[in-house]
C-alpha cells in the first residue's frame, strides 16, 4: 500500500512571492503517477499539475512547477507569482496503474495568500 | 461539457436512517470513483466502477455502505442505518480509462448525521 505525507498542515506567502508546498510519498510499485490538487474554500477540488514517475523531467503548468525527486519519494510543489486565487487546500496525491488509479491522498496544507 | 454533478450538495438525517447519493460522472468516462473526505483530512477512497462493474470495494467502510453503477452511467452511494461518525463529505471523481488518466472530481455531498 502506498502513503503519502504532507508535512505542513499550514502555509501563508505574500501575494506575487513564490511558496512550496513539500510531499513525501512511499510505494513499491514502479508505476504509479504524482498529483496535486487543489480545493477552495466550499468548492470542488480541482488538478494543478500531475507527473509520470518514468518521466525526469519535471512537470510545469504555468505558474505551477514540480520538484520531483524519485530516489528520495519528495514531490514538491512551486507556486510562482502566488495570486490570492490561489488560497486553498493543497493535497498532494498518489495513483498506482495496477491497483484502478485510485487516488491516495496527503492530509493537506493549508495556503494563504495575502495581499 | 459538464462536469462531474452530485446531488444532493447537503443532506441532514438522524441517525438509524438510510441515505443515498448521486453522482453523474462526465459523459464520456467509463471510470467513476467514490471518496470520503473529513473535515481537514485529505480524501479516503472507498470503491470505483469500471463501466457497471465494481472493481474495488474492499475500502468501503463497512457492510452499510453500498454502491452501484447499473447502465454504467450515473452512480449511487447508499449508507444504511446512518452513525454520527458518517457525517463527512462524500466526494465522487471520473476519469478515461487510461493509465495514470486525471480524476475529475464533483462538488461533493456534505452529510450530517444528527
Amino acid at each position: 500500500a502506498q502513503t503519502v505525507t504532507q508535512s505542513q498542515p499550514e502555509m501563508s506567502v505574500q501575494e506575487a512571492e513564490t511558496v512550496t508546498l513539500s510531499c513525501t510519498y512511499d510505494t513499491s510499485e514502479s508505476n504509479y503517477y504524482l498529483f496535486w490538487y487543489k480545493q477552495p474554500p466550499s468548492r470542488q477540488m480541482i488538478l494543478v499539475i500531475r507527473q509520470e514517475a518514468y518521466k525526469q523531467q519535471n512537470a510545469t503548468e504555468n505558474r505551477f512547477s514540480v520538484n520531483f525527486q524519485k530516489a528520495a519519494k519528495s514531490f514538491s510543489l512551486k507556486i510562482s507569482d502566488s495570486q490570492l486565487g490561489d488560497t486553498a487546500m493543497y493535497f498532494c496525491a498518489c495513483s498506482i496503474n495496477n491497483a484502478g488509479n485510485m487516488l491516495t491522498f496527503g492530509g493537506g496544507t493549508r495556503l494563504m495568500v495575502k495581499p | 461539457d459538464t462536469g462531474v454533478s452530485q446531488d444532493p450538495r447537503h443532506k441532514i438525517t438522524k441517525r438509524g436512517q438510510n441515505v443515498t447519493f448521486r453522482c453523474d460522472p462526465i459523459s464520456e468516462h467509463n471510470r467513476l470513483y467514490w471518496y470520503r473526505q473529513t473535515l481537514g483530512q485529505g480524501p479516503e477512497f472507498l470503491t470505483y466502477f469500471q463501466n457497471e462493474a465494481q472493481l474495488e470495494k474492499s475500502r468501503l467502510l463497512s457492510d452499510r455502505f453500498s454502491a452501484e453503477r447499473p447502465k454504467g452511467s450515473f452512480s449511487t452511494l447508499e449508507i444504511q442505518r446512518t452513525e454520527q461518525g458518517d457525517s463527512a463529505m462524500y466526494l465522487c471523481a471520473s476519469s478515461l480509462l487510461s493509465l495514470g488518466e486525471t480524476q475529475y472530481f464533483g462538488p461533493g455531498t456534505r452529510l450530517l448525521v444528527l
